[in-house]
């Protein structure tokens, strides 16, 4: 089955610096990847994601890459601010819709 | 629309008893999937149902099973509880026209076992 691994487990980083999470999968039917925010004691909600067929996506401060030849993707948020401070799962979902998700990484925003 | 809703919010039990979760999901969609979170490690895929079958499962003992109606709402049941069951109980529901959707949380339940 499939296998994603997310990097760092924490991150912490100044107010207005960039955040960067990264995570790998095995499985190279999985073409659907979605990333998550959720904040402490409330739901993962769905911040950006990303199809197969595309190698960058953005959203205001929030961008997502993807390379599917390295098996990787990325989550990129700039300017950070105290409120993105949260777990973040990024997840990788196959042509069966099932999904697989990463450990997660807490941010820490450092104002 | 009303969002994924969960039912009840918070559960008490001890070893041995039973435990049944409800999930309604997103009026219109019909896959339901089930998440164990713990601390430290992440969300652990249970079962997703759609149309009334278990679609996909993950690798948890038999203890733990589930069911979706016709109007899509599901149930999660956990028999002989054990104190490693106590997480957060997440559903997620996506609609699934044609293809990969995304999948939608509720807010969980919170189950503790004495």
């Amino acid at each position: 089955g499939e296998n994603v691994e997310q990097h760092p487990s924490t991150l912490s980083v100044q107010e207005g610096d960039s955040a960067v999470i990264k995570c790998t999968y095995s499985d190279s039917a999985s073409n659907y990847f979605p990333w998550y925010k959720q904040e402490l004691g409330k739901r993962p909600q769905l911040i950006i994601d990303i199809r197969s067929n595309v190698g960058e996506k953005k959203d205001q401060r929030i961008a997502v890459t993807l390379n599917k030849t390295a098996k990787h993707f990325s989550l990129h948020i700039t300017e950070t601010q105290p409120e993105d401070s949260a777990v973040y799962f990024c997840a990788a979902v196959n042509t069966g819709n099932q999904f697989y998700f990463g450990t997660g990484t807490s941010l820490t925003v450092i104002p | 629309k009303a969002g994924v809703t969960q039912t009840p919010r918070y559960l008490i039990k001890t070893r041995g008893q039973q435990v049944t979760l409800s999930c309604s999901p997103i009026s219109g969609h019909r896959s339901v999937s089930w998440y164990q979170q713990t601390p430290g490690q992440g969300l652990q895929f249970l079962f997703e149902y759609f149309s009334e079958t278990q679609r996909n499962k993950g690798n948890f003992p038999g203890r733990f099973s589930g069911r979706q109606f016709s109007n899509s709402r599901s149930e999660m049941n956990v028999s002989t509880l054990e104190l490693g069951d106590s997480a957060l109980y997440l559903c997620a529901s996506s609609l699934e026209l044609a293809g990969i959707d995304t999948q939608y949380f509720g807010p969980g339940t919170r189950l503790t076992v004495l």
